[in-house]
């Protein structure tokens, strides 16, 4: 079954700190990774997107690792802001039979919260 | 720039009535999308249109319907509201395979 476990599910850290928040993935076939940053009452607002052959991207301080063997990406936040207090959500897209849906599995979301 | 509009950021409605939650999207996008989130359960979607007239049911259409009559508007229809149809909905749109974008989120009360 077509999975994305995200970890931890809430974090905690001062302002200023470095985070990183995990996310597994039982899809197959895989097409690509996006992580997307939700704030608060918002719509999510999309990150990074990673493929097969990519292993990191940045945008910014955030910056994203795929492990397409061990099936493992990651999310690096650097020097932390209180805007940054969001939930992350991890989104694998599986190659499906081409229709439009494309098989997009969402991880349920890690909320970091970056206080002062 | 990309934009995705909700018809309401917030509604509040009474249990049996007919809500009507609608999305538009300006990037000429073909395909829109209905999610429902909830705390600990995530994104969930409810249904998903990939043309004109044409729709998929997601993982949890019961007790909803959609319609789009044009490409660019996509209406989500709670027939009889009931409070476990008390949620945050979220409208995405995307083009074929590309990156989705969401809209701001109708977040709905059914009491």
């Amino acid at each position: 079954k077509n999975q994305v476990e995200q970890s931890p599910q809430s974090l905690i850290i001062l302002e200023g700190k470095n985070c990183t928040l995990q996310c597994n993935y039982t899809v197959s076939p895989f097409s690509n990774l996006r992580w997307y940053k939700q704030d608060t009452g918002r719509g999510p607002v999309s990150l990074t997107i990673m493929t097969f052959s990519e292993n990191t991207k940045s945008n910014g301080r955030y910056t994203a690792t795929l492990d397409a063997d061990t099936k493992q990406s990651s999310l690096h936040i650097t020097a932390s802001q209180l805007s940054d207090s969001a939930s992350y959500i991890c989104v694998v897209s599986a190659r499906g039979d081409g229709g439009s849906q494309g098989n997009l599995i969402f991880g349920k979301g890690t909320k970091l919260s970056v206080k002062p | 720039d990309v934009k995705v509009t909700q018809s309401s950021r917030y509604l509040v409605k009474r249990t049996g009535e007919k809500v009507f939650l609608e999305c538009v999207q300006d990037m000429d996008h073909e395909n829109m999308f209905w999610y429902r989130q909830d705390p600990g359960l995530g994104l969930r979607l409810i249904y998903f249109s990939y043309d004109v007239k044409m729709k998929e049911k997601g993982d949890i259409p019961e007790g909803y319907s959609v319609s789009r009559e044009k490409k660019e508007r996509f209406s989500l229809i709670l027939e009889s509201a009931s409070t476990n149809q008390t949620s945050m909905y979220l409208c995405a749109s995307r083009q074929r395979q590309e990156t989705q974008y969401f809209g701001p989120g109708t977040r709905l009360l059914v009491l």
